[in-house]
């Protein structure tokens, strides 16, 4: 089974320090890419970072950049720097085949000034 | 902005009544999907298109169903609305390079049954 676990469902960080957001996941396939997707209170869904499993390097997006761990499965998100308007909803997702994605339950992250 | 609007945006309306959502892209893109958003679910798959008459189920595609006759638009229509079709439902387009597109999102709908 595809799944992909975020085990913090709240984080909180002051604002100029970094913050980590986990992910694992799991698939049987062995091409596969994973994304960042911020949601704001306006529910629009945004694209923050996209990684490609065949790439070691991990990705970077000015502030955010990931920690991908393929061998343990995981991709966590550092935030750099944090800025109010990074307050949002975060979502981990793993596309498989057939370009389906599947989401993580999501981490609510707030910045205090 | 990935050119995708859906309409409508709000909707109130009764158990066992027909619903259906719109879609529509500006851009040509081949592959479109439907979501639904529950608390502590993320984003579910309900059904995608990969093109004008081909559609296929998603992980949650029970009571659901879905048709695309211009490669603009796609719709997703609730037969015979239930309190459990209550959601955030949200359209996505994939961009990109065969193999490695990634998905946008629309704005989504908010869809309330009472």
């Amino acid at each position: 089974a595809q799944t992909v676990t975020q085990s913090q469902p709240e984080m909180s960080v002051q604002e100029a320090e970094t913050v980590t957001l986990s992910c694992t996941y799991d698939t049987s396939e062995s091409d596969y890419y994973l994304f960042w997707y911020k949601q704001p209170p306006s529910r629009q869904m945004i694209l923050v970072i996209r990684q490609e499993a065949y790439k070691q390097q991990n990705a970077t997006e000015n502030r955010f950049s990931v920690n991908f761990q393929k061998a343990a499965k995981s991709f966590s998100l550092k935030i750099s720097d944090s800025q109010l308007g990074d307050a949002a909803m975060y979502f981990c997702a793993l596309r498989l085949g057939g370009g389906k994605l599947i989401f993580g339950q999501g981490t609510e992250l707030s910045v205090k000034p | 902005d990935a050119g995708i609007t859906q309409s409508p945006r709000h909707k109130v309306t009764e158990t066992g009544t027909p619903v259906t959502l719109r879609c529509h892209q500006t851009e040509n893109h081949r592959y479109m999907y439907w979501y639904r958003q529950d608390p502590g679910h993320g984003l579910r798959l309900i059904h995608y298109s990969y093109g004008v008459k081909d559609t296929d189920k998603g992980e949650v595609s029970d009571g659901y169903s879905v048709s695309r006759s211009k490669t603009e638009d796609f719709l997703l229509t609730l037969e015979s609305a239930t309190s459990s079709q209550t959601s955030v439902y949200f359209c996505a387009i994939s961009r990109g390079q065969s193999g490695q597109e990634t998905q946008y999102f629309g704005p989504g709908t908010r869809l309330l049954v009472l």
